[in-house]
């Protein structure tokens, strides 16, 4: 089964500047979400953008498509240390069936 | 809070117990999961209920065993269980499996076998 892998799978950087992450993954998707989660706690829903998208934005946070590379990036814009998170992309495949990747560990220094 | 509650938080049990972990979503949604996530590994998709039946059994050793009463409840029994077993267990839920649409997490449980 296919899986998002995230990269970095780590990033530290420092508050007010901005974070990118990509998730590259393998076969044909309907969709791709970005998931957050806080240390130990569950996952939280971020953004989902379809296969006929190619950019998506909420908040603080845009995410772009690119089907043919096969490739989607997060972006959050003028970070905050709460914003300090793992970051999962995962993707979803024709029948829907969701495959989540590693995940970004994303450290936002105050 | 994301509407999707899992008991006990935090479980440890030695390999010849039995113990269950408990999942209730109060969103309404026809879909539930079981999730397994080990450290530094992707998240591992155990079960998939819809509309109380199960559509998804990704390979699971028998040890774990889900029960889904109702569209609201899921289970998830464990029997003689490995120390390589102990993780977050997450549940989720969604509108339905066939939509894409996104899933709500609960807390966890946080299962140490010894």
């Amino acid at each position: 089964s296919q899986q998002g892998e995230e990269d970095p799978q780590a990033l530290s950087i420092q508050e007010g500047e901005n974070a990118t992450m990509n998730c590259s993954y393998k076969t044909s998707i309907n969709n791709l979400q970005w998931y957050r989660q806080n240390s130990g706690r569950g996952l939280v829903h971020l953004i989902l953008i379809r296969s006929n998208e190619r950019e998506k934005h909420s908040g603080r946070l845009r995410v772009t498509l690119d089907t043919s590379k096969k490739s989607s990036s997060l972006l959050i814009t003028a970070s905050r240390a709460a914003d300090t998170a793992s970051y999962f992309c995962a993707t979803g495949d024709l029948n829907n069936d969701m495959r989540f990747g590693a995940g970004t560990r994303l450290t936002v220094k105050p | 809070e994301t509407g999707v509650t899992q008991t006990p938080r935090h479980l440890v049990m030695g390999m010849t117990n039995k113990k269950s972990l408990k999942c209730e979503q109060h969103l309404g949604h026809n879909a539930m999961y079981w999730y397994k996530q080990s450290a530094k590994k992707p998240l591992e998709l155990m079960f998939v209920y819809n509309f109380k039946e199960q559509t998804e059994n990704n390979s699971v050793p028998s040890r774990f065993s889900p029960e889904c009463p109702n569209s609201s409840h899921l289970f998830l029994h464990l029997h003689t269980l490995q120390p390589e077993d102990s993780a977050l267990y997450l549940c989720a839920s969604s509108q339905d499996k066939n939509s894409a649409v996104e899933q709500y997490f609960g807390p966890g449980t946080r299962l140490t076998v010894t």
